[in-house]
């Protein structure tokens, strides 16, 4: 364990379907991420938050919609997505926005979108 | 042009053996390296970060760094069956404005260490 929790760890949803990855570190970290990884394809950056502000949006799809409440909790809202978007969705924290590489990562979701 | 390349593999070398995974990068601009190691079904773990041409070691890990010709390498001495997973190489470029840095990886190479 790594000290970031990802909930659910599996999820199967319809492309109509509405749902939500959470994600939680209690390591007093100010910076949070959302990365996609899908197989044969580098690992990538979608969001980046930094003390609850979102810094960073890398031209991702509206259909996916970050929420970041508060510093320990970063969840990822899913609606309306297609089959492409199957992947695992990853959540790391780092100590500050510039720690990226140093980032602790959570277990991941692995969606898939039928 | 991939920003960061690297082989997918799988490569397979012999336990005790050493294992070499290569990795290249276009953007000159590229200031720090690092090394993940992801097994199946796992999340990725930094192993490695190097910073400047030359080599680094950390334990049966070497980490070497070659920027002019914009190459970075990991040797892993004595490989381990539990070495076996997929070994994502990720560079750094630090912005002046904007969200912090960005790191960017590669597809990762897969190594199998086999009895």
């Amino acid at each position: 364990e790594t000290g970031v929790t990802q909930t659910p760890r599996h999820l199967v949803m319809g492309m109509t379907n509405k749902k939500s990855l959470k994600c939680e570190q209690h390591l007093g970290h100010n910076a949070m991420y959302w990365y996609k990884q899908s197989a044969k394809k580098p690992l990538e950056l979608m969001f980046v938050y930094s003390l609850e502000e979102r810094v960073e949006n890398n031209s991702v799809p509206s259909r996916f919609s970050p929420e970041c409440p508060n510093s320990s909790h970063l969840f990822l809202h899913l609606h309306t997505l297609q089959p492409e978007d199957s992947a695992l969705y990853l959540c790391a924290s780092s100590q500050e926005l510039g720690w990226v590489a140093e980032a602790f990562f959570g277990q991941g979701t692995r969606l898939t979108v039928v | 042009q991939k920003e960061v390349e690297q082989n997918s593999g799988p490569l397979s070398v012999p336990e005790g053996a050493i294992a070499s995974l290569n990795c290249t990068y276009s953007d000159r601009g590229s200031q720090s390296f690092f090394w993940y190691r992801q097994y199946s079904g796992k999340s990725p773990e930094l192993i490695m970060s190097i910073y400047s041409n030359g080599d680094k070691e950390d334990g049966r890990f070497t980490a070497q760094l070659n920027k002019a010709s914009q190459y970075v390498s990991l040797l892993i001495r004595d490989s381990q069956p539990s070495d076996s997973a997929t070994y994502l190489c990720a560079v750094n470029i630090i912005r002046v404005t904007g969200g912090g840095n960005k790191l960017t990886f590669g597809t990762g190479t897969q190594l199998k260490v086999e009895l």
